[in-house]
This record gives structure tokens, sequence and C-alpha cells, in this order.
């Protein structure tokens, strides 16, 4: 079965400072990876996707994400933190095999605390 | 686009009582999603549908749960005799169609509290 683990349950960092919120998956063949942000008490807002070709992938809101395949990582960056980034990050994941071919599989969410 | 829609935002429901959500997807969206959140956790896969056709439903959705998307456009998640377990906020989601890269889309939700 594919599983998604984001291993903090918060992030902090100071505004200005780079980010980074980890992410791990396990699927059975090739990991088709999202992020998505959620602000309190709304709803999930897609950032970038990995499906294909380069390992860096730029989204929105100056974040990217590095898909590394033989750790079986997505870890989601930003080089510059803002306390507007505060929010509760989510990592996904389809598949074409074991049942994840139609569904995102999420992980339990990081939640991302930027200080001034 | 005007977004995944949701309808209500919110609700309060006592325990028992019959509760139904609405939602819009996005225009020419042919797929449309349900998910279930819970505090502290990431969304649940609920069930989907290929325009009309629901194709896949989860073991978490019991059979107090119904799903209907009755002309492929707008779908219904109606709750049925609910219970204080059904708290939760509701998620629907949708994509242009099948092919596993697509983004998928999630509107605001729809919180439920059952009292």
């Amino acid at each position: 079965a594919q599983s998604v683990a984001q291993p903090e349950d918060q992030v902090n960092v100071a505004e200005g400072n780079p980010l980074t919120v980890k992410c791990t998956y396990s699927v059975s063949g090739n990991p088709y990876l999202f992020w998505y942000v959620q602000y309190p008490n709304r709803g999930l807002q897609f950032l970038l996707k990995y499906i294909t070709g380069d390992n860096l992938v730029k989204g929105s809101y100056g974040f990217e994400a590095e898909f590394n395949k033989s750790q079986t990582s997505f870890h989601l960056k930003k080089p510059s933190a803002l306390v507007s980034d505060s929010a509760l990050y989510f990592c996904a994941v389809r598949s074409l095999f074991s049942g994840g071919y139609n569904k995102l599989i999420f992980g339990a969410g990081t939640r991302l605390a930027v200080h001034p | 686009d005007t977004g995944v829609s949701q309808d209500p935002r919110h609700k309060i429901t006592k325990r028992g009582q019959n509760v139904t959500f609405r939602c819009d997807p996005i225009s020419e969206h042919n797929r449309l999603y349900w998910y279930r959140q819970t505090l502290g956790q990431g969304p649940e896969f609920l069930t989907y549908f290929q325009n009309e056709a629901q194709l896949e439903k989860s073991r978490l959705l019991s059979n107090r749960f119904s799903a209907e998307r009755p002309k492929g456009s707008f779908s219904t998640l109606e709750i049925q005799r609910t219970e204080q377990g059904d708290s939760a906020m509701y998620l629907c989601a949708s994509s242009p169609g099948p092919d596993i890269g697509n983004t998928i889309y999630f509107g605001e939700g729809s919180w439920l509290t059952v009292v």
C-alpha cells in the first residue's frame, strides 16, 4: 500500500531564513507527488507537483520541491520564509499501483510557523 | 475558473439528524472527489465520480453515507443518522480527467459539528 510520511509535526523558522518541510513516500512503481497548503479553516491550495523530468520542481509563492528517488523523498523548500507562509502543509502521492491511481494519499501534515 | 464551491461552509446538527452537503466542481472537470479531514489529520479519501458514475468508495464510507452526482455536474454528500464521530471537515475536489498527473483542486470545505 502506498503511504506518505511527514516526520515533523511542526517546523519553526525565522522570517527571511530558508525553510524545508520534509516528506517521504512509499509506493509501488513511479510516484506522482504533490504539495498542498492549508490556511486556518480553509480548504487545500495546490502548490506544486512532480510528475516526471527535472527533479527540482518550482511552484506557487516561491516554493520549490526536490524529488529524490533514492531517498524516496520530496521535500518542500523556500529560500526566504515569510510570516504569511505560516500554515499547514500536506504532501500527497498517487501511483499507478496499489489502488493509488484514482486518489491522492496524504501525509498527516506539517505546521509551519514563521516568526518575525 | 471560479474554483470548487461547497455549501454550506459550516453545519451544526444534533446527533441522529441527516445532513447534506453540496459541491459544484470547476466547470468541465469530469472527475469529482470527496475527502474527509479531522483535526490534526490529513484528508482521507471517501469516494470519487467520473462524470455521473461513482467508481470507487472507501471503507470509511459507511452505509449511512451516500454520494450522488446525478447529471455529472454538482454532487451531494448525505450523512444519515449523524454520530459525533462524523464531526469533521468534508472536502470536495475536482480534476479535468483521469490522467494521473492531473492536479486535483479542492474546495473550501464544509465543516460538520455533531452535538
